[in-house]
């Protein structure tokens, strides 16, 4: 196991409605980063927390919004849910450790199931 | 956009064979290239990654073949089994500026069945 877990693990939301989902990161991680993943594919990357900030995003809409804790839990938002919503989303935590440049280990939770009807 | 296109989709391989994954990447400035592991209902767990210097990174069973000129690379499980049926992703990611993590470019999977 990695030490990080996400709850719910299922939802099911009808189109127009907003969903927030949760992720508890790894002890001592200060990164946290969103994926979906749609069936039958591979995740995409949604958006990057560290040390509470948003330091990076893929290609995903204003909807989708994000918050990270100082107890490094982070939620994810999406506003007026689409039927393409429909997918796993997977949290990773790991340590960023600047000035180092060595490559972030990511370490992923279980994910949440969301069907959007 | 797809930037890493991975193949084959599925792959069946009997016990004791080489299990063998592509991926071909655009970015020229990606710099790390992770193989992750998911079996059902769990999230991707990293396997072995590779950075561009170097061409080959073995760890037990699983070997990285880096080919930087092709931008290419693979994974190769050695003896696979039973318990390496799940699917693999590769990805990629670029050098992420100071304070911030690797932000991972997935290619598709590949679905590998090890029959016995």
């Amino acid at each position: 196991e990695t030490g990080v877990t996400q709850s719910p693990t299922h939802l099911i939301k009808t189109r127009g409605q907003q969903v927030t989902l949760r992720c508890s990161s790894q002890s001592g991680h200060n990164t946290v980063s969103w994926y979906q993943q749609a069936l039958g594919q591979g995740p995409q990357f949604i958006f990057q927390y560290y040390r509470e900030e948003e330091n990076g995003r893929g290609n995903f809409p204003p909807r989708f919004s994000g918050l990270q804790f100082p107890n490094y839990s982070s939620e994810l938002n999406v506003n007026a849910l689409e039927l393409d919503d429909s997918a796993l989303y997977l949290c990773a935590s790991s340590l960023v450790s600047p000035p180092s440049t060595v490559a972030d280990t990511q370490y992923f939770g279980p994910g949440t199931r969301l069907t959007v009807l | 956009q797809q930037q890493v296109k991975q193949s084959p989709q599925s792959l069946i391989v009997q016990k004791g064979g080489i299990s063998i994954i592509n991926c071909a990447y655009e970015n020229t400035a990606f710099d790390y290239f992770p193989w992750y592991q998911q079996f059902p209902g769990k999230g991707p767990a990293l396997l072995i990654a590779i950075r561009p210097d170097v061409s080959e990174k073995k760890e037990g069973r699983f070997t990285i073949s880096f080919n930087k000129s092709a931008k290419q690379f693979s994974l190769h499980i050695m003896d696979s089994q039973p318990g390496d049926s799940a699917t693999y992703f590769c990805a990629a990611s670029v050098m992420p500026p100071e304070g911030a993590g690797n932000m991972l470019t997935f290619g598709g999977g590949t679905r590998l069945m090890v029959k016995p």
